[in-house]
């Protein structure tokens, strides 16, 4: 299963925009890229996935490089709720489903 | 819609003695998965069902571990016996079947600890 990096924590500022990088060097064709978070005491809630385009949600928006090695999962605004431990996860997927891999993620921080 | 549910949220068993984790995934969802995170480390995959079939149990630890997924609806875990190291938080996970991807919903999880 194909890797992904990225950096242990972050900080940020409520209401000020965040923008998590997540480097993935050795994705293949077939990988899509899916950001999962975990709340305090929850399980992991999905965030959003893509493929190779830009894609915007209700909770965040994807920005994938072109050559797709990388990839920056933005929230417009952070909340005090947005503190969690961010996912950037690589999958391929088969008709029949398909399993996820953790890294360590990034434990994002809001400052009042 | 309900979510994927996980009974017990806390267990706390001796050394050697027997736990079984009961997931209720999303009804419909034909994909269930386990996963659990030990002290420190990170969440890794133990098994995917589709329905109540096994379609990769290549995250199970070891034999002292046995899910079933009988009936194709909810799901068990068995730990028998229990050893220190299985402690740790135990998710389920479900999606529905599709031709594309679809979002995995996790419950909340079964904290273990064996003592």
């Amino acid at each position: 299963d194909a890797k992904t990096t990225q950096p242990n924590s972050m900080e940020s500022n409520e209401e000020e925009p965040v923008h998590l990088p997540c480097n993935h060097s050795t994705i293949s064709g077939t990988d899509y890229i899916h950001w999962y978070r975990q709340l305090p005491s929850q399980g992991p809630e999905y965030v959003i996935h893509g493929l190779t385009s830009n894609v915007n949600n209700r909770m965040a928006s994807l920005a994938i490089a072109e050559d797709r090695k990388s990839s920056t999962l933005i929230l417009h605004r952070a909340t005090l709720r947005d503190a969690a431990v961010y996912y950037c996860i690589l999958a391929s997927y088969g008709n029949q489903g398909g399993k996820l891999i953790f890294g360590q993620g990034t434990e994002l921080s809001v400052k009042p | 819609e309900a979510g994927v549910t996980q009974f017990p949220s806390h267990s706390v068993i001796e050394k050697g003695q027997t736990v079984t984790l009961r997931c209720d995934p999303i009804s419909g969802h034909d994909n269930l998965y386990w996963y659990r995170r030990v002290m420190g480390k990170e969440i890794k995959f133990l098994l995917h069902f589709v329905k109540e079939s096994k379609q990769d149990e290549s995250g199970m630890p070891n034999n002292r571990f046995l899910a079933e997924r009988t009936g194709g609806t909810y799901s068990t875990l068995k730990v028998q016996p229990a050893e220190l190291e299985d402690s740790g938080v135990y998710f389920c996970a479900s999606s529905r079947k599709g031709t594309q991807w679809t979002e995995a919903f996790f419950g909340q999880g079964t904290r273990l600890t064996v003592v």
